[in-house]
């Protein structure tokens, strides 16, 4: 199993662009979750899936933020327009649906917004 | 809604003495506990969790984690660390009726030689 892949591992834009970071989950998992760390934060969760429908957005930080999930094996993180204050480690993960089973992290997207 | 704290912010230990880490949470009933360890650039690796029955916990790279009901806690040990171990280690704590989880702020772990 490849495990959950993230793209692009790091990304510098400029203050006020689009950015969008990507996220496969590990097939068969239909739970997908789109956390944010920062040194100030720690780990914070911004919003989770199940069967690609959005449970619970009450992470994501403003309008500025949206995530999608069209099936089971593509998820995006959009910010538009970024600001410096996006930068951080922004990570995915997946996990089966039932009471006991733990979520898989990604290797994460470092962001840097100059 | 639950929570964790990690008292520690940073721990630094000798090659191949002991380690403890602390964590405690806050949940009104049996909660799902988690240990993560996080090397520099990467992502998180679930070292054991804990749902129900025994509450000694053993996992991956020789470490293991106790659950007390009665402190709230669920602190990780090695007996013996090794180089390798130097990380940062997150505790994190689930509900029993949602699939979120809630993360301390990590501590860091330094190995002296």
């Amino acid at each position: 199993d490849a495990g959950v892949i993230q793209s692009p591992r790091h990304e510098v834009t400029e203050m006020g662009q689009e950015v969008t970071l990507r996220c496969k989950p590990i097939s068969g998992h239909d739970y997908l979750f789109w956390y944010r760390q920062t040194m100030m934060r720690g780990l914070e969760l911004l919003i989770y899936f199940n069967n690609n429908v959005p449970i619970d957005d009450s992470g994501m930080p403003e309008d500025r933020f949206s995530a999608k999930m069209p099936n089971a094996s593509f998820s995006t993180l959009k910010i538009q327009p970024s600001e410096p204050r996006d930068s951080a480690v922004y990570f995915c993960a997946s996990r089966r649906g039932g009471p006991s089973y733990e979520q898989y992290f990604g290797p994460g997207t470092r962001l840097t917004v100059t | 809604a639950q929570s964790v704290t990690q008292p520690d912010i940073h721990i630094t230990v000798s090659e191949g003495a002991s380690l403890e880490l602390r964590c405690n949470y806050s949940y009104g009933a049996t909660p799902y506990l988690f240990w993560y360890v996080q090397s520099p650039g990467q992502g998180l690796q679930l070292l054991l969790k804990y749902f129900s029955g025994d509450t000694l916990v053993q996992g991956i790279k020789g470490f293991e984690a106790e659950f007390k009901r009665s402190q709230s806690s669920f602190n990780l040990r090695k007996p013996s660390v090794h180089w390798s171990d130097a990380a940062e280690y997150f505790c994190a704590v689930g509900a029993r009726n949602d699939y979120k989880l809630s993360f301390g702020a990590g501590t860091t772990v330094t190995v002296r030689a």
